[in-house]
């Protein structure tokens, strides 16, 4: 398995603001994955983030939006820019470890 | 259509019995398949993967992947009223990134005692 810590685990955000969410890991991985979960949707997959390069994002999802960094293999982080009612969601930091997908605990985020 | 879809719920069961849980995906090139357990405001976690055609039992749970049908399923026995939580079907397409699921939208599956 893997420990995964996000902060912050929950938010209350106004409109038009923006918030970054950390994620810290237990041990180095190469890629870090951020995903989304709204309200009765799926999880999605939002970017990819390696370590030394640009994160590389689905479609969707736009750098400007969701800008990511990732300074070095255990920490990344994930801005939710310029927020709208629309990005209330559950945002999730994930790693793959043995071929499987571990999770942290997620960002609840509202945004009013 | 979407990649993964899953039957939609609420579920229902007694204690004890057989809860079955469905998904069929679009993708022919799929070669991964997983379900994760969601507890209600937590992250998912892993309870199960199969990556062959037919039936994977562990423990309580056992996985069933038929490729040509395109179709997995999660079967539960004994059901427990600790197994009450929303169960997530997800892919991963061949060629993929690892971390590059696609998930349903989850079945919410309710055990009563």
């Amino acid at each position: 398995s893997a420990v995964i810590s996000q902060k912050p685990s929950r938010d209350i955000c106004q409109r038009g603001t923006s918030l970054t969410i950390q994620c810290q890991v237990d041990s180095q991985v190469t890629m870090m994955f951020w995903y989304r979960q709204q309200p009765g949707q799926s999880l999605t997959l939002i970017a990819t983030a390696n370590q030394g390069s640009e994160a590389t994002y689905e479609s969707g999802f736009v750098i400007d939006k969701f800008p990511i960094s990732r300074p070095n293999l255990t920490f990344s982080t994930l801005t939710v820019s310029n927020m709208s009612p629309e990005d209330s969601s559950i945002y999730l930091c994930s790693v793959e470890r043995t071929g499987e997908l571990f999770f942290g605990e997620g960002s609840r985020l509202t945004v009013l | 259509q979407k990649e993964v879809e899953q039957n939609s719920g609420p579920l229902s069961v007694p204690e004890g019995a057989i809860a079955s849980l469905n998904c069929t995906y679009s993708d022919r090139v799929s070669q991964s398949f997983f379900w994760y357990r969601q507890y209600s405001g937590k992250s998912p976690e892993l309870i199960m993967s199969i990556y062959s055609n037919g039936d994977k039992e562990d423990g309580r749970f056992t996985a069933q992947l038929n490729k040509a049908s395109q179709y997995v399923s999660l079967l539960i026995r004994d059901s427990q009223p600790s197994d009450s939580a929303t169960y997530l079907c997800a892919v991963r397409k061949r060629g993929s990134t690892l971390g590059r699921l696609y998930f349903g939208r989850g079945t919410q599956l309710t055990v009563w005692p």
